[in-house]
């Protein structure tokens, strides 16, 4: 079955590391989003990209960073500028940008710092 | 600028009806609703597109009206199955999906 594969499921970062978090897609998606979402919110726009080789920044975009070499896969790093990034992140893709159809999420990465 | 959502909360019995609300500052394109449980990923239910138009299924159903930039999820003979945090995500031409606060709809048997 088609589906966006995030992983790990659980992370524990250190103060000062980078970290990355993975995001696969079998879909054939074009846009793929980098969503990040804290308890009692709403999702907040991080990254997106709506063709490979080209991102943008979202609401959120500092302290973060993105690439997308091949249509499946849209990784995202939390890096040491990110000062407050324990949350819930979200990777989310769309056949068309989502003029027309919803956002298909993977299962989340819970990120901790410790 | 993110769309308003109301209630924030609402509880029911097995059977009931409700109605959430979003409402958005700014000329919309299209409306997205989400239900997401706890830990879980958001689940796409429908897209209402600018036109005015009304979508459902089953006992699930909303409304886009374009002129007031708002849009309602109305769940009716709610199920336990129901229970969940629901989100509206807004689009303008302009700007990528925006999503609300969300709603927490919690169903008692």
């Amino acid at each position: 079955d088609g589906g966006i594969t995030q992983s790990p499921k659980y992370l524990f970062r250190k103060e000062g590391q980078n970290v990355t978090l993975s995001c696969e897609q079998n879909l054939n998606h074009d846009a793929m989003y980098w969503y990040r979402q804290d308890p009692g919110q709403g999702l907040r726009l991080i990254y997106y990209s709506q063709i490979v080789n080209d991102f943008q920044k979202g609401d959120i975009a500092e302290g973060y960073s993105v690439s997308r070499e091949k249509k499946e896969s849209f990784p995202l790093t939390v890096t040491s500028a990110q000062k407050n990034p324990t949350a819930f992140y979200l990777c989310a893709s769309t056949l068309d940008g989502d003029r027309i159809y919803g956002y298909t999420f993977g299962s989340g990465t819970r990120l901790t710092v410790v | 600028q993110q769309p308003v959502q109301s209630p924030q909360a609402v509880i029911l019995r097995e059977g009931e009806d409700a109605v959430i609300n979003c409402s958005s500052s700014k000329a919309l394109y299209s409306v997205h609703w989400y239900r997401q449980k706890h830990g879980e990923a958001p689940v796409f239910l429908m897209i209402l597109l600018k036109g005015g138009e009304q979508k459902g299924h089953e006992k699930i159903s909303a409304s886009f009206n374009e002129k007031k930039q708002q849009s309602s999820l109305y769940l009716t003979a709610s199920q336990l199955s129901y229970s969940g945090t629901y989100f509206c995500g807004t689009r303008t031409l302009a700007r990528q999906l925006t999503f609300g606060s969300g709603t927490q709809l919690t169903v008692l048997p």
